[in-house]
């Protein structure tokens, strides 16, 4: 059972927009920072938002991050079948004092 | 930036083993390095970070006193340890350059595959 709440699958047809969400509390991404990863299977994670909404270069504006109180959500706009792949969430968390991430989305593109 | 790791391991329940996390390109004591398990067909769990700067380590609860995380700044490499390993343990290993302050993972390694089977 992950610290954050992910939904375990999400799809949309190409050209569509989803959001992934990522449902935390007090210790962490009530008072962290978010970030989001994406895995396509078989290759290491790869960032694509830091400190909320931030996008590493190289990242699309395609991809989007915001966080409100204790959830957070990944948007990805104009779908592309290269988005298929596994998404996390992840923060810090104070009572563990280690870091924590969701337990991953399987993001299809039908 | 670059993290290299060692490559992959087949080893029996009960033996020792440690894997590398070979770094270039920044600076290696100004940044936070962290270990990510992904068991097979699982998600990430994040294991531990240290900050060769000056040592200090944070263990995920999960994994304290369960595996050993260290590092040498003489040549830019973390390591993860394990003292006796057991059939749960087979995963893949990633460590990953952390930003200071935020902690986010901004450079990953490859992976390494631990395979623990008698």
């Amino acid at each position: 059972q992950s610290v954050l709440t992910q939904p375990p699958s999400v799809s949309a047809a190409p050209g569509q927009k989803v959001t992934i969400s990522c449902s935390g509390s007090s210790s962490n991404i009530g008072n962290h920072y978010v970030s989001w990863y994406q895995q396509i299977p078989g290759s290491a994670p790869k960032l694509l938002i830091y400190d909320n909404n931030e996008r590493p270069s190289g990242i699309p504006d395609r991809f989007s991050g915001s966080k409100s109180a204790t959830s957070a959500t990944l948007g990805i706009t104009g779908l592309q079948t290269g988005d298929e792949a596994d998404y996390y969430c992840a923060t810090w968390d104070s009572s563990l004092s280690a870091g924590v991430f969701g337990g991953g989305t399987r993001l299809t593109v039908l | 930036v670059q993290l290299e790791q060692s490559g992959a391991e087949v080893k029996k329940p009960g033996e020792s083993l440690k894997i590398s996390c070979k770094t270039s390109g920044y600076r290696f004591p100004s940044y936070w390095i962290g270990w990510v398990r992904q068991m097979p067909g699982k998600g990430l769990e994040w294991m531990g970070i240290l900050y060769p700067g000056d040592s200090d380590i944070k263990y995920s609860p999960s994994f304290e006193g369960q595996v050993t995380i260290s590092a040498d700044q003489s040549i830019s490499t973390a390591y993860l340890q394990w003292s006796s390993l057991k059939a749960s343990d087979t995963a893949m290993y990633y460590c990953a350059r952390a930003i200071p302050g935020t902690k986010y993972l901004d450079y990953w390694g490859q992976g390494t595959l631990v395979t623990v089977s008698s």
